[in-house]
């Protein structure tokens, strides 16, 4: 089992639909999560961090569900350039002093195309 | 957000040469940077993690022997792919975490904007 898994897509949605992304991961004692974009041939952007509480950010909202290992990312009212590569991320090892080693696992990234 | 760069941008390069790609953080300090590899349709592989003044800690399957990594400074990692074969063509980002240590730290990470490597 992947540590990280997403579906792939891609979406393909209209400009203004709302588009959830999910997310599951194996290992339970994560600490961090994330959700980046990346567009094509170009590096990965933060787009958020995921918080227990969950958070939302204009028309981003991020969901964590502990128990069943679950992120979420919802995107209302699409844009064009929405269109991207988004990655779920994961920081799998908790440490007491994290001046040592964190390493982040990348999910295969679900494509979405927006469309006029 | 925090600035990483990364130097070149795009190399090709024939079969059996070396290749050295640059990582600097331009406005923040980095104890702690990131050397990933991407090929076309898949996730970020993390290859080795490097820290500023030690050897750098390799991932599961990855040659240290043959993707030299040196942390010199705080601000700038090195990445040489010696004897670069075809198959180790792909898209090679660095990234360089920024954040706060402790149990309830949080950190981010920030991607220098990749290197494309084609060998010939």
């Amino acid at each position: 089992r992947k540590e990280v898994e997403q579906d792939p897509g891609p979406f393909n949605v209209p400009e203004g639909a709302t588009v959830a992304f999910n997310c599951t991961y194996s290992n339970s004692a994560s600490q961090s999560f994330f959700w980046y974009r990346q567009d094509c041939r170009k590096e990965p952007k933060l787009l958020m961090s995921v918080y227990s509480s969950g958070n939302e950010d204009g028309r981003f909202t991020a969901q964590l569900n502990r128990a069943s290992q679950y992120i979420s990312l919802l995107i209302r009212d699409s844009k064009l350039s929405d269109s991207a590569t988004y990655l779920c991320v994961v920081n799998p090892i908790a440490h007491m002093f994290s001046g040592g080693y964190n390493k982040l696992i990348f999910g295969a990234g679900t494509r979405l195309a927006v469309h006029p | 957000g925090a600035v990483v760069s990364q130097h070149p941008s795009r190399v090709i390069c024939k079969s059996g040469t070396s290749v050295k790609i640059e990582c600097r953080s331009l406005d923040f300090q980095a104890t702690t940077m990131f050397w990933y590899r991407q090929f076309p349709k898949q996730s970020l592989m993390l290859m080795a993690t490097s820290n500023e003044g030690s050897k750098a800690t390799y991932e599961q399957g990855v040659e240290k022997d043959k993707f030299l990594i040196n942390h010199a400074s705080l601000t700038l990692s090195t990445l040489t792919v010696t004897s670069a074969h075809p198959e180790d063509s792909s898209f090679y980002i660095c990234s360089a975490r920024v954040g706060t240590s402790g149990v309830l730290g949080s950190y981010e990470q920030y991607f220098g904007p990749g290197t494309r490597l084609t060998v010939t």
